[in-house]
């Protein structure tokens, strides 16, 4: 069973484009997050939601919009994609913060 | 502002080597300290992790050693087998409950035969 799943896995698009990358947890875990990984492997928290409260907004773009339908589910969504946007995004969760974190496998991102 | 500084970028080792991945942190106020490894088109997984109250931590071939005075932790592996390569993190949080990790900029470990 997948603990922490991701879609899509791979994701091509054009500049300008809205795209929405789809993450869910089947851990019972409270709090969820959203990364980016550039091209350097740099590893970088975006957003953290505990019971679908945002209680982490690093300073991204405000492009980048996660949502949270429900504590198992956190969505982020790319308006206006830019060439800069290229990168992995990684999901995790976690029992709670300070917890070990449980990554997705990843959604690897290319603007064109 | 990098808060977690990792050395080296990259690592080379033959089997049986002990890699010694280094990092120093400037925040006196971080007290959990995790190793994460990542393979090839995985995501991060814990590998093992420390606080402050403790100088060393064992878990298998994996050692994280504590300075807390100098700021700095490592990670040992001992006996390194070709299937420890990968590229491991180091990572620092502060005693909040809603704090955030910092990572470190990676290690690439590559152990040969």
């Amino acid at each position: 069973d997948t603990a922490v799943s991701q879609t899509p896995k791979y994701l091509v698009t054009q500049m300008g484009n809205d795209k929405s990358i789809k993450c869910e947890q089947n851990l019972g875990h409270d709090t969820m997050y959203w990364y980016k990984q550039d091209s350097k492997k740099f590893l970088k928290i975006m957003f953290s939601y505990n019971n679908k409260e945002l209680i982490i907004n690093e300073t991204v773009p405000n492009r980048f919009s996660p949502k949270s339908p429900d504590k198992a589910h956190l969505n982020l969504h790319i308006n206006s994609l830019e060439l800069g946007d290229s990168a992995v995004y990684f999901c995790a969760s976690s029992p709670g913060t300070r917890a070990q974190e449980y990554f997705g496998p990843g959604t690897r991102l290319t603007v064109t | 502002q990098q808060q977690v500084k990792q050395s080296p970028q990259s690592l080379i080792v033959q089997k049986g080597g002990i890699p010694i991945i280094n990092c120093a942190y400037e925040n006196t106020a971080f007290d959990y300290f995790p190793w994460y490894q990542q393979f090839p088109g995985k995501g991060p997984a814990l590998l093992i992790a420390i606080r402050p109250d403790v100088s060393e931590k064992k878990e298998g071939r994996f050692t994280i050693s504590f300075n807390k005075s100098a700021k700095q932790f490592s990670l040992h592996i001992m006996d390194s087998q070709p299937g420890d390569s990968a590229t491991y993190f180091c990572a620092a949080s502060k005693a909040y409950n809603t704090d955030k990790l910092i990572f470190g900029t990676g290690t690439r470990l590559q152990v040969f035969p």
